[in-house]
């Protein structure tokens, strides 16, 4: 079974605009990551953030984590149509990894 | 560096064969880890690799196995396949830096299975 959760499941913007996706989870965790799939093929990671971090920043994707909550949220700015793809949150919690069932995201040129 | 390859990127089975997929992993890295992805289900983890040791496994039957060789190189296999084993089967590599912390993982393209 899957241990997060994204929402929405699809999100569908124009170019420029930005993009914000969430994600929940059940337990608690070490840390949290975001990772992104074009159509069909393999994962590419994007971003990790710790159980003690609150913000994280790289280019134009902004992750945050709030624990409490256990929750996390993904943004990405000024958004081009090469974006297009779906993006999962994983966790890790007792040496493994799991999945969210992802957002897929679209954007229009 | 070269990344996680997988071979072969398709393959197409019959209900009761048995099928094997490889994955090499990024040179350094020592932990594999295995998936499997539906529509339905997503991604679900299979079982992870280190140093030829099994060490964390999902929640699959037993006819999901796997290995891994001394040089790190990992295969899994499953046997008497079902229609509902077709999946793209992802492998991830990771440097592993101790239990406390997880690092990112290096993903291979996949290796697409359709079982008819």
């Amino acid at each position: 079974s899957q241990q997060g959760e994204e929402d929405p499941q699809a999100l569908s913007i124009q170019e420029g605009e930005n993009a914000t996706m969430n994600c929940s989870y059940k337990t608690s965790i070490n840390n949290l990551q975001w990772y992104r799939q074009n159509s069909g093929r393999g994962l590419v990671h994007l971003i990790l953030i710790r159980s003690n971090e609150r913000e994280k920043h790289s280019g134009r994707l902004r992750v945050t984590l709030d624990t409490s909550k256990k929750s996390s949220s993904l943004l990405i700015t000024a958004s081009r149509a090469a974006d297009t793809a779906s993006y999962f949150c994983a966790n890790y919690n007792n040496n493994d990894m799991r999945f969210g069932a992802g957002t897929r995201l679209t954007v229009k040129p | 560096k070269a990344g996680v390859t997988q071979t072969p990127r398709y393959l197409i089975k019959t209900r009761g064969q048995q099928v094997t997929l490889s994955c090499s992993p990024i040179s350094g890295h020592r932990s594999v880890s295995w998936y499997q992805q539906t529509p339905g289900q997503g991604l679900q983890f299979l079982f992870e690799y280190f140093s030829e040791t099994q060490r964390n496994k999902g929640n699959f039957p037993g006819r999901f196995s796997g290995r891994q060789f001394s040089n790190s190189r990992s295969e899994m296999n499953v046997s008497t396949l079902e229609l509902g084993d077709s999946a793209l089967y992802l492998c991830a590599s990771s440097p592993y830096s101790g239990r406390s912390s997880y690092n990112e993982q290096f993903f291979g393209p996949g290796t697409r299975l359709t079982v008819l």
